[in-house]
């Protein structure tokens, strides 16, 4: 079956310019993850669904990151007033389960470059 | 808090074995994951070890130890292929959602 998929797969911005990064989980999972990584380190949690609702979203790291699941499956990662330090490639990940113990499947990311 | 430890990188021959150690600092434990992240492509799956021991699985294998806060993951017969980063990861100690993962370990597999 499909994969977790991301679009676009690259996106190149100014800064201050919006953008909005999105994610189709694999059909059926409830969980969904959002994580960014850059250049030589690991994916870093920004937020986590359970079906619609954002059960932890402790990673976002300021107000101008927000994310929506409205109908439980595809999600929205929007980024306000951009700035360079936030480019990265931004992963998104879905399970079957909720619970960060369950195995998790990886979309393509989309890398953000904001200039 | 939380903070895993790897290697940044190593370099492996062909048809060899290799081990990628991991260190991790964590006040709950629920487990432990390694993933495989080939350059621009996204981590895919290889284990989560709960319980102490050895957990093989091919050319893979994945050892826990809780006590030390330690974990390695094994490959034999090494191949090109596997010329990736190697992440090692734990759910976070508060439990449910977080995933906190290490910067990985580049691996290089020379002819």
């Amino acid at each position: 079956g499909a994969g977790v998929s991301q679009t676009p797969s690259n996106k190149v911005t100014e800064k201050g310019k919006y953008v909005e990064l999105r994610c189709d989980p694999i059909s059926g999972h409830t969980a969904l993850y959002w994580y960014r990584q850059s250049l030589g380190q690991g994916p870093e949690f920004l937020i986590y669904f359970q079906g619609t609702g954002a059960a932890d979203d402790s990673g976002l790291p300021n107000d101008r990151f927000f994310a929506v699941r409205p109908e439980g499956s595809v999600s929205t990662l929007k980024i306000q007033r951009t700035e360079r330090g936030d480019s990265a490639v931004y992963l998104c990940a879905s399970s079957l389960l909720a619970g960060a113990w369950n195995e998790q499947f990886f979309g393509p990311g989309t890398r953000l470059t904001v200039l | 808090g939380q903070n895993i430890d790897q290697p940044t990188e190593m370099t492996a021959t062909e048809g060899a074995i290799v081990q990628i150690n991991c260190t991790y600092q964590t006040s709950g434990f629920n487990g432990l994951f390694w993933y495989q992240q080939h350059a621009g492509e996204a981590p895919t799956f290889l284990s989560y070890n709960v319980l102490d021991g050895l957990e093989e699985k091919g050319r893979f294998s994945s050892f826990l130890s809780r006590s030390k806060g330690y974990s390695y993951l094994l490959l034999k017969e090494l191949q090109m292929k596997d010329s990736a980063s190697y992440l090692c990861a734990v759910p976070s100690h508060t439990g449910g959602f977080k995933t906190i993962f290490g910067a990985g370990t580049r691996l290089f597999v020379k002819a």
